[in-house]
């Protein structure tokens, strides 16, 4: 079976202030992918990044900064200098391989405040 | 560029009658179609996928159900909807294994 948890149900932080999501998986698959979609308030879901279980290698687009660990099953998402547009909730999601579905995790909610 | 559509964006329907909600892609073809609920203040849960016309996978057994009639348009539906059937209701699709894209989403209320 496969479980997403993501263990902060709501953060709230301070304009400019730097704040990390935190995402473990459970998974028995070898091959799996890891995301991360943002969930403004308007409802849609925001597609931000994928990782596959080969590439470890951490990545940065512009504030946005993920740490893909295999050795304690995490995928954590760091924002830098965080702004109030980053005010959304925000979801891990992993896709055993084999499987096109994805399990999400029951989400954080960033409060960023002026 | 591809792009999804939802509709209708909110519903209000009372328990027991009918629900058909439409979806539908442009600008690909072939997708990997979805169909999830989420409920108030929780995560997404995957009901149906399709990777194809005509074949549709249940993820949870429900009082829903979905068709896919035609290549890039997915079908959510039921023929008596219960209180617990209301929730944000989001359409997505994908390139076979790559990352899905989700429509605006619709929002259902049954009363």
């Amino acid at each position: 079976a496969q479980k997403v948890t993501q263990a902060q149900t709501e953060i709230s932080v301070v304009e400019k202030e730097d704040v990390t999501l935190d995402c473990v998986y459970e998974t028995r698959d070898t091959t799996y992918y890891l995301f991360w979609y943002k969930q403004p308030p308007s409802g849609e879901l925001v597609f931000l990044i994928r990782r596959n279980s080969f590439d470890e290698q951490n990545e940065i687009s512009g504030r946005y900064s993920w740490n893909f660990q295999k050795s304690t099953s995490s995928f954590n998402f760091t924002i830098t200098a965080s702004q109030v547009v980053d005010s959304a909730v925000y979801f891990c999601a992993l896709s055993p391989g084999g499987r096109r579905a994805l399990t999400f995790g029951s989400g954080t909610r960033l409060q960023v405040q002026p | 560029s591809q792009t999804i559509h939802q509709w209708p964006a909110t519903l209000v329907q009372p328990v027991g009658s009918p629900l058909s909600l439409e979806c539908t892609v442009e600008g690909t073809s072939n997708p990997n179609l979805y169909w999830y609920r989420q409920a108030a203040g929780r995560g997404l849960q995957l009901l149906f996928y399709s990777v194809g016309i005509g074949q549709i996978s249940s993820e949870v057994p429900q009082n829903l159900s979905a068709s896919r009639p035609q290549d890039r348009q997915f079908i959510l539906s039921s023929k008596k909807l219960l209180l617990s059937d209301s929730g944000f209701y989001l359409c997505a699709w994908s390139r076979d294994r790559d990352e899905q894209y989700f429509g605006p989403g619709t929002r259902l209320t049954v009363t």
